[in-house]
This record gives structure tokens, sequence and C-alpha cells, in this order.
């Protein structure tokens, strides 16, 4: 199957910083995007998800972007904190199906 | 809390052993998966049921036997598994719209 990766396996960012974890994908088929973060000893969390006729999604301190036409996926977390560091996995869905693949991981490390 | 719950946290299990992984959902959801993950690997799908049926079987070893006796309930039976099985088993849940996949706390598996 086609491939989720991500740019920078680990980012270090100060406490009160803004973060960007970048995701490349291949799937030009890819329907539906999601970013999970996952702490230590714990499954991923449901982040933020985004779909692939908008562009731009916004949380509570979480904005996803998407570039289909470069076939890019970043999530912005404003003034990180550090309950923030965690290991942040992008994952694509394909053509409205039931699997997902997911990319290696990014992990985040909040300095004090 | 994800709403889908994972039992054991921890197994450690010799390699003549029997276990079995627990997985269960109350969030309404027909999908389920089962899903590794290992160290500096990317989450690998291993099974997917829909409403009970299994839609995937990704290349799993026959040691690792799945059943799904309800779309709320998904276990994994462990049997005469290798060190190389040791990793994170991730359960995880879907709805009929395919998206919002939430996952459970996950169960660590040493085999020894």
């Amino acid at each position: 199957g086609e491939s989720v990766g991500l740019h920078l396996p680990t980012l270090s960012v100060q406490e009160g910083d803004n973060s960007i974890i970048n995701c490349a994908y291949s799937n030009s088929a890819s329907d539906y995007f999601i970013w999970y973060k996952q702490e230590s000893g714990k499954g991923p969390q449901f982040i933020i998800d985004i779909r692939s006729n908008m562009d731009k999604r916004q949380g509570q301190r979480v904005t996803v972007l998407l570039n289909k036409t470069v076939k890019h996926l970043s999530l912005q977390i404003a003034a990180t904190q550090p309950g923030d560091s965690a290991v942040y996995f992008c994952a694509e869905r394909e053509n409205y199906g039931q699997n997902f693949v997911f990319g290696p991981g990014t992990r985040l490390s909040v300095l004090p | 809390e994800t709403g889908v719950t994972q039992t054991p946290r921890h197994l450690v299990m010799g390699m003549t052993n029997k276990k079995s992984l627990k997985c269960e959902q109350h969030l309404g959801h027909n999908a389920m998966y089962w899903y590794k993950q290992s160290a500096k690997k990317p989450l690998e799908l291993m099974f997917v049921y829909n409403f009970k049926e299994q839609t995937e079987n990704n290349s799993v070893p026959s040691r690792f036997s799945p059943e799904c006796p309800n779309s709320s309930h998904l276990f994994l039976h462990l049997h005469t598994l290798q060190p190389e099985d040791s990793a994170l088993y991730l359960c995880a849940s879907m709805g009929q719209l395919n998206t919002e996949a939430f996952f459970g706390q996950g169960t660590r598996l040493t085999v020894v």
C-alpha cells in the first residue's frame, strides 16, 4: 500500500512557543486525515481531523493544514505546554474506506 | 477515556503459553481493529472486523487468532508466540461514517 511518512522524527520546542509537526503522504486517493497524540504507556488519542475538501481546520490550540497539491499535512500547536510532550502520528484514509495508514510518528519534547 | 477498553494492560507469556487479549467498546461502533505497535515502527494493521465479520487480515501469522463474537467485543488469541512478537497491541473502533477511530490503552505484551 501507499505510505505516510513524517519529515521530522523529533522536535524540541520551548514552553509557550508554537509547534509545527509535518506529515507527507503519497496516496492521492486519501480523502480523510487524522492527527493522534500518544503519551508514554497510553494508546493514541484522537486530536483533530480534516477531510480532503478542506485545507484548514481549527480546534482548541491546534490547527491542521492540508495541502493536497504537495500531499502535505501539518499540525500546529499554539502556546505549547509540557503536557503536549508526546509522539504525534498522522493517519490517512483511502477512498472512504475503513483502513488507515499511519506515519512513523514525531516525538515532541517541550523544554521548560 | 476513549470508550475502548483493553485487558490486560500488561502480559508476560512464555513461548508455549496460550493467552487472550480482550477489547470492548460501548460506543455503538461497527468496526473494530487490532494494531501492533513495535518500537520505532509505524502502527501495523493486523485485523479488521466490520459488523462481526473479518474484512481484513494483513498477512498476520496464524499464531495470532482474532475473534469477534459481537460488535462490542474483540479478542486476540495468542499461541506459540516468538520473542519478536513482543509489542504494544492496540484495539480501535470506528463508527459507520468511517471517521474518528478511537483507540484503547493497549496491552503491553512481552514474550519470554
